[in-house]
């Protein structure tokens, strides 16, 4: 089993470009997680998805959003991207409440 | 909100030492509580979940407690390791957050030959 994967590892955008960070899991689980990680803030969630078909908010939400695809499969998109959405990016999964973490995107904004 | 603090924030051990680390959360109203290693540049490695219904979960030289009611977990790890060196975050997980994983700022911890 891969677990979580995510795509790209590392990313350098300019200021206004769009992108879409990528993340699947072989576990079967159903709920899935964004996170972003940042110097002295800790890991804040940016969106979670419990289900296949459903999303929600989390505590960082502006400037981002989610597709759950399928059951596998969760993407995040940054429509126009500022420097402050420079940060590290992990995606979760989860079953009855343990999560799983992803390697994480490296994402620079200039 | 559920707030998660870990203290110290960081901490140097000469290797063989026996050392706890301290996670406490405000809304006891919890699920589990998770700890976490991370390393340098790394993604997240699950070290122990703790349920909520549970007071202690044991791996190798590492054992994580729990007591909701008073809002605190630790996590202890015996005859420490130069390879145990890393940064160790705790997250609770539901109570009035519901869905989400809230996370302290972590306790680097050194541990030198």
């Amino acid at each position: 089993n891969a677990g979580v994967t995510q795509t790209p590892k590392f990313q350098v955008l300019k200021t206004g470009q769009s992108m879409t960070l990528q993340c699947a899991q072989d576990m079967n689980h159903n709920s899935m997680y964004w996170y972003r990680q940042d110097p002295g803030m800790g890991l804040r969630l940016i969106y979670y998805s419990a289900s296949e078909g459903t999303t929600d908010k989390g505590e960082v939400p502006n400037g981002y959003n989610v597709s759950r695809l399928n059951k596998r499969e969760f993407s995040l998109r940054l429509e126009s991207a500022a420097p402050s959405q420079t940060s590290v990016y992990f995606c979760a999964s989860s079953v009855t409440g343990e999560q799983y973490f992803g390697p994480g995107t490296r994402l620079t904004v200039t | 909100k559920q707030e998660v603090t870990q203290i110290p924030a960081a901490l140097s051990v000469p290797e063989g030492e026996n050392l706890v680390l301290n996670c406490s959360f405000t809304d006891s109203a919890i699920y589990n509580l998770q700890w976490f290693r991370q390393d340098p540049g790394k993604g997240l490695t699950s070290l122990l979940l703790i349920q909520s219904s549970q007071r202690e979960q044991t791996s190798g030289r590492l054992n994580a407690s729990l007591d909701k009611s008073s809002g605190r977990s630790t996590l202890y790890i015996a005859a420490s390791q130069p390879g145990d060196s890393a940064t160790y975050l705790c997250a609770a997980y539901g109570g009035q957050s519901g869905y989400a994983l809230n996370f302290g700022k972590g306790t680097s911890l050194l541990v030198t030959p």
